[in-house]
């Protein structure tokens, strides 16, 4: 069965940094790619950024390029998402998301049940 | 940016109903269009990808069409747990993008 449980959020002052982890289980994780899609309170959702199977490439939102950065040890089958100058707009749950697999780069098949991030004072 | 419309926002219907949600991008997408429903407090779910293609494990009941700008979202013979909120999402290009959601509700 797969699963991904994300930890590592919480109460956050702007400007902050926080890293969420998403911890992956059930299928072999360096097979494939991965992504990070966000929920503010009572909103839609907002893709974030994704990674490659082997770590080498990353894409992001503009809202959250040259702050956020996507990484992934596939050793310990681990998703990363270092957050820095967070503002208030961040404030959201963050779900990891796994990708469908063989060709596809931007469909996600399984979705964690996300980590609540808020950035205020 | 391509930006993906969804219609209705939201939606009533009766158990046993038949009801489509539609979706529009902003250019060509070819068939890179996915479905996901969401229940309150839950992750996201996959239900249709490539526009057409049921995902494991979902109902019959559900079924996508479209390709290029138009989409749609067609569930048949509603069960209780239908109701939700649906979103599709494109998947051609980065960044990829979601539609607002369509919240189905029991009439």
């Amino acid at each position: 069965e797969v699963q991904l449980v994300e930890s590592g959020g919480g109460l956050v002052q702007p400007g902050g940094s926080l890293r969420l982890s998403c911890a992956a289980s059930g299928f072999t994780f360096s097979n494939y790619w991965m992504h990070w899609v966000r929920q503010a309170p009572g909103k839609g959702l907002l893709w974030v950024s994704r990674i490659n199977s082997d770590g080498r490439s990353t894409t992001y939102a503009d809202s959250v390029k040259g702050r956020f950065t996507i990484s992934r040890d596939n050793a310990k089958n681990t998703l990363y998402l270092q957050m820095n100058s967070l503002r208030a707009e961040d404030t959201a749950v963050y779900h990891c998301a796994r990708g469908l697999g063989g060709s596809s780069t931007g469909t996600t098949a399984y979705w964690g049940q996300g980590s609540l991030v808020t950035v205020s004072s | 940016d391509i930006q993906m419309t969804q219609s209705p926002s939201s939606l009533s219907a009766s158990v046993g109903d038949r009801v489509t949600i539609t979706c529009r991008a902003s250019q060509s997408i070819s068939a890179f269009l996915n479905w996901y429903q969401q229940k309150p407090g839950k992750a996201p779910e996959l239900l249709i990808h490539a526009a057409s293609s049921l995902q494991s494990g979902v109902p019959s009941r559900f079924s996508g069409s479209g390709s290029g700008t138009d989409f749609t979202l067609s569930i048949s013979n509603l069960q209780p747990e239908d109701f939700a909120t649906y979103y599709c999402q494109q998947s051609y290009s980065a960044p990829l993008t979601f539609g607002q959601g369509t919240r189905l509700d029991i009439k």
